[in-house]
């Protein structure tokens, strides 16, 4: 999930099945993070959010989970639908202090094969 | 409730030249933010406001300028375009006191030749 510029890491998943997205982070300090989805033409849209005292949170079809000791969150999409293809962020807060601001990875591209 | 509104949808600039893009919320939120999109890449954030009266500098500011006009408006100046500012520019907001997932508009893409 982090950037690697032009180049979109890309997960092809079969209508029906279950998706699962990655993504690594590197200030152990971060406290906040959020899985957004965008499709073409669109703004990121958010889907779900998980705080740092927990490891796991579900919402409709989606689940998010975070090992704080690797440092590493995953987004997991149940019964994937052709609707679900889009680009999907993580982004997370590393200083609360500092404001509501957000850092983003870089983003995969999710394609449902019918 | 329309969330968070960006005017003009597309822009083709000149190098040089100016612009203004235009930013609306009706969430009643406080903080407000300017993000840059290039291909392939995660948003890098340019310019946030966390409340109505204060700006501040984000990680990508140069070259821009901000105004926050009053708690509903952000905007965001260009004065002097350059092919390096070619990019999809989201804008969007959140409520203060409290991390929160911002809202975000549908962008405005620009192009500078």
């Amino acid at each position: 999930g982090e950037s690697v510029g032009l180049h979109l890491p890309t997960l092809s998943v079969q209508e029906g099945d279950n998706s699962i997205i990655n993504c690594a982070y590197s200030n152990s300090a971060s406290d906040y993070f959020i899985w957004y989805k965008q499709e073409s033409g669109k703004g990121p849209q958010f889907i779900i959010d998980i705080r740092s005292n927990m490891d796991k949170r579900q919402g409709q079809r989606v689940t998010v989970l975070l090992n704080k000791t690797v440092k590493h969150l995953s987004l997991q999409i149940a019964a994937t639908q052709p609707g679900d293809s889009a680009v999907y962020f993580c982004a997370e807060c590393r200083n609360k202090a500092a404001g509501n601001k957000l850092t983003f990875g870089g983003g995969t591209r999710v394609l449902v094969k019918p | 409730n329309a969330g968070v509104t960006q005017t003009p949808k597309f822009q083709v600039l000149k190098t040089g030249q100016s612009m203004t893009l235009q930013c609306a919320q009706d969430m009643n939120h406080n903080s407000m933010y300017w993000y840059r999109q290039d291909p392939g890449m995660g948003l890098r954030l340019i310019y946030y406001s966390a409340s109505e009266g204060t700006t501040d500098k984000g990680e990508v500011p140069n070259g821009y300028n901000v105004s926050r006009l009053n708690k509903r408006e952000f905007s965001l100046r260009l004065e002097s375009a350059a092919p390096s500012q070619t990019s999809v520019y989201f804008c969007a907001s959140s409520v203060t006191g409290e991390v929160s997932p911002l809202h975000f508009g549908n962008g405005t893409r620009l192009t500078v030749t």
